[in-house]
């Protein structure tokens, strides 16, 4: 079964470093996303891409954040000058689809990047 | 406030036990509504969904959910839960036309063996 991977599945970075994080969403889907989640708090939307731009992001997505499909695989996702608060585990999904198309619109994660800044 | 609330922050039941993990939302229009599972050390994994027709959701692993909507709550349940069954439960919600995901808090399940 197909599955969406993220690599590194741990960072430890200093405060201002930048950091790239990676995922490979599943090959047939046309959405990709990004959330995240701080130690003991929910999990949070950050960020949707389709058609080689963004569709939708949240309050968290600053201008510290910026996300790329450099190829046709990769799905990636910058911090440019990370901070403590930054500290969580990032969780990248890919769909088929959105909205009110339904079935498509089912998100299937990654395993999670764990991002520790120091 | 926009939100999905899950009851339960943690709950610990025996094996063979019945379960129901509860959760509510609060958008007003036509909503999408999944629940998820963290097996501990491993990610994400879809359990079941609901997007129109019977309210009553069949997903894997014998799990199975209500969608009630004069209540906004898509409470998820198993009749006998087993140890492997322990992990956190994640009730989310998209809208139609909208690719952000809200997750609930999550709850903590542990079955004894």
């Amino acid at each position: 079964e197909p599955e969406v991977t993220q690599t590194p599945s741990h960072q430890v970075t200093q405060m201002g470093q930048e950091v790239i994080l990676r995922c490979v969403p599943i090959s047939n889907h046309l959405y990709f996303y990004w959330y995240r989640q701080i130690l003991g708090q929910k999990v949070e939307f950050l960020v949707s891409f389709y058609n080689n731009e963004i569709s939708e992001k949240s309050e968290i997505f600053d201008d510290q954040f910026s996300v790329e499909r450099p190829d046709g695989s990769n799905f990636t996702l910058k911090i440019r000058s990370t901070k403590l608060e930054d500290s969580a585990m990032y969780f990248c999904a890919s769909s088929e689809g959105q909205g009110s198309l339904g079935a498509w619109e089912t998100q299937y994660f990654g395993p999670g990047t764990r991002l520790l800044v120091l | 406030a926009q939100s999905v609330s899950q009851h339960n922050h943690h709950v610990i039941l025996s094996e063979a036990a019945s379960l129901e993990l509860g959760c509510n939302y609060s958008y007003g229009g036509t909503v999408n509504l999944f629940w998820y599972v963290q097996y501990p050390g491993q990610h994400l994994q879809l359990l079941l969904k609901y997007f129109s027709g019977d309210p009553l959701v069949k997903g894997i692993k014998g799990f199975e959910a209500e969608f009630i909507k004069s209540k906004f709550s898509f409470n998820l349940r198993k009749p006998s839960v087993q140890w492997s069954d322990t992990a956190e439960y994640f009730c989310a919600v998209t809208l139609n036309n909208n690719n952000d995901m809200r997750f609930g808090a999550g709850t903590r399940l542990t079955v004894k063996p």
